[in-house]
């Protein structure tokens, strides 16, 4: 059955340094989306990115984060300057269709220290 | 802006024991409302997907109801067993992307 990958499970970083999160969504899927879960609290949408453009962002998603779909397989989440609170899960997810079911990956879990 | 809201936040209940868990929206010009498992430090499985023309769905031992106009949602698990132990997370989605509630935590006991 077709899955969503992310890599790598599990990243710690210094406080500071830029961090890529990386993504393959199911192959025929068109929109994509980041979204991130801190401990203990609600899964939080980030951004959303079709067409190769971002179609819409939250407020959580300011100019320290980017997404790129480099290649026809891969999508890519950078923090330019991580923060301590940006510590999460870091989950990506697609879709082939607006109206049709998202599938997630099972996250990167980002610790920044 | 729409807000997710799952009740209870936690539950135990007997293996084989029937159950429902709730979840309610604020908004209800969705386009969908999927429900999802998470179990602990892992990602999201998607269990259902209702969409707004729908009133219910089944997979198995799982039924999801959607009643748009009341803003609400049920996940009926019949038969419960120890394996259905994880957190159910529900999330709509309309105008903007999935929205999510914080879940329902269940524990299944042997």
């Amino acid at each position: 059955e077709p899955e969503v990958t992310q890599t790598p499970s599990h990243q710690v970083t210094q406080m500071g340094q830029e961090v890529i999160l990386r993504c393959v969504p199911i192959s025929n899927h068109l929109y994509f989306y980041w979204y991130r879960q801190i401990l203990g609290q609600k899964v939080e949408f980030l951004v959303s990115f079709y067409n190769n453009e971002i179609s819409e962002k939250s407020e959580i998603f300011d100019d320290q984060f980017s997404v790129e779909r480099p290649d026809g397989s891969n999508f890519t989440l950078k923090i330019r300057s991580t923060k301590l609170e940006d510590s999460a899960m870091y989950f990506c997810a697609s879709k082939d269709n607006l109206n049709t079911e998202a599938f997630f990956g099972q996250g990167t879990r980002l610790t920044v220290v | 802006k729409q807000e997710v809201t799952q009740i209870p936040a936690a539950l135990s209940v007997p293996e084989g024991e029937n159950l429902v868990l709730n979840c309610s929206f604020t908004d209800s010009a969705i386009y969908n409302l999927q429900w999802f498992r998470q179990d602990p430090g892992k990602g999201l499985t998607s269990l259902l997907l209702i969409q707004s023309s729908q009133r219910e769905q089944t997979s198995g031992r799982l039924n999801a109801s959607l009643d748009k106009s009341s803003g609400r949602s049920t996940l009926y698990i019949a038969a419960s067993q120890p394996g259905d132990s994880a957190t159910y997370l529900c999330a709509a989605e309309g105008n903007t992307p999935l929205v999510f509630g914080k879940g329902t935590r269940l524990s299944v006991i042997a």
